[in-house]
């Protein structure tokens, strides 16, 4: 069973770019099949599917965050990160990494890490 | 694309069952084969408990079972437990490479 687990700043500031990082244990982000993705869950709403990346290098992202999100994998330390650039206050989250293969469900979670955007 | 819809709570006692409804359009939920629903106890990872609109991962208790009717998918738990009382989550993928689309989330209460 894959283990992954978010790390990052908890607090980052309006205008400025989030940067996460989840490390994968269990496995090797290498492994074929594997999309590795980022989720984020807003206080009381939801939750949305920000973007994935195939363990190739093909990224999808949502359209409403496409232009600011970036997933990039470092298959050297068996990581995947997330940047999104120009946060506001809406971009406050619980952010979490995932996996799933093709287009069946996210089958692993990390635990969320929850970033605020604040001054 | 908008998430999918679905009732803000629902209760059961336990022993019984409880149902949840998730409707989105033919473009996404109905299009599809690609339903999935997610069990999240605040402050946990979400769990997926359903995939490909009715298949359990395993691991996953029997008493979960979903089904779909045109745009509307739905996620029945029967026998219900204490430990089944948590926000439960649809997903749809909605074409054109948008993987995921939520759902707006059930706070299931057992009683």
């Amino acid at each position: 069973q894959l283990q992954l687990q978010e790390s990052g700043p908890g607090l980052v500031k309006p205008s400025e770019t989030l940067s996460l990082t989840c490390t994968v244990s269990g496995g090797s982000i290498s492994s074929s099949n594997y999309y590795w993705a980022w989720i984020r869950h807003p206080p009381e709403k939801g939750f949305e599917w920000i973007g994935s990346i195939y363990y190739g290098g093909t990224t999808h992202y949502s359209p409403s965050l496409k232009s600011r999100a970036t997933i990039s994998v470092d298959t050297s330390k068996n990581q995947f990160s997330l940047k999104l650039t120009s946060v506001t206050a809406t971009d406050t989250a619980v952010y979490y990494c995932a996996c799933h293969v093709a287009l069946t469900g996210l089958d692993s979670w990390g635990q969320g890490t929850l970033v605020t955007v604040s001054s | 694309q908008s998430a999918l819809t679905q009732p803000p709570s629902a209760s059961g006692s336990l022993g019984q069952s409880v149902t949840i409804s998730c409707t989105g359009t033919s473009s996404d939920l109905g299009g599809y084969n690609y339903v999935s629903w997610y069990q999240h106890h605040p402050g946990k990872a979400p769990k997926l408990m359903i995939f490909e609109v009715t298949k359990r991962p395993s691991g996953v208790p029997d008493r979960f079972s979903a089904s779909r009717s045109g745009n509307t998918a739905s996620l029945t738990v029967s026998g219900l437990q204490a430990e089944d009382e948590a926000d439960y989550y649809c997903s749809s993928y909605a074409g054109s490479n948008i993987f995921y689309v939520f759902g707006t989330g059930t706070k299931v209460t057992v009683l």
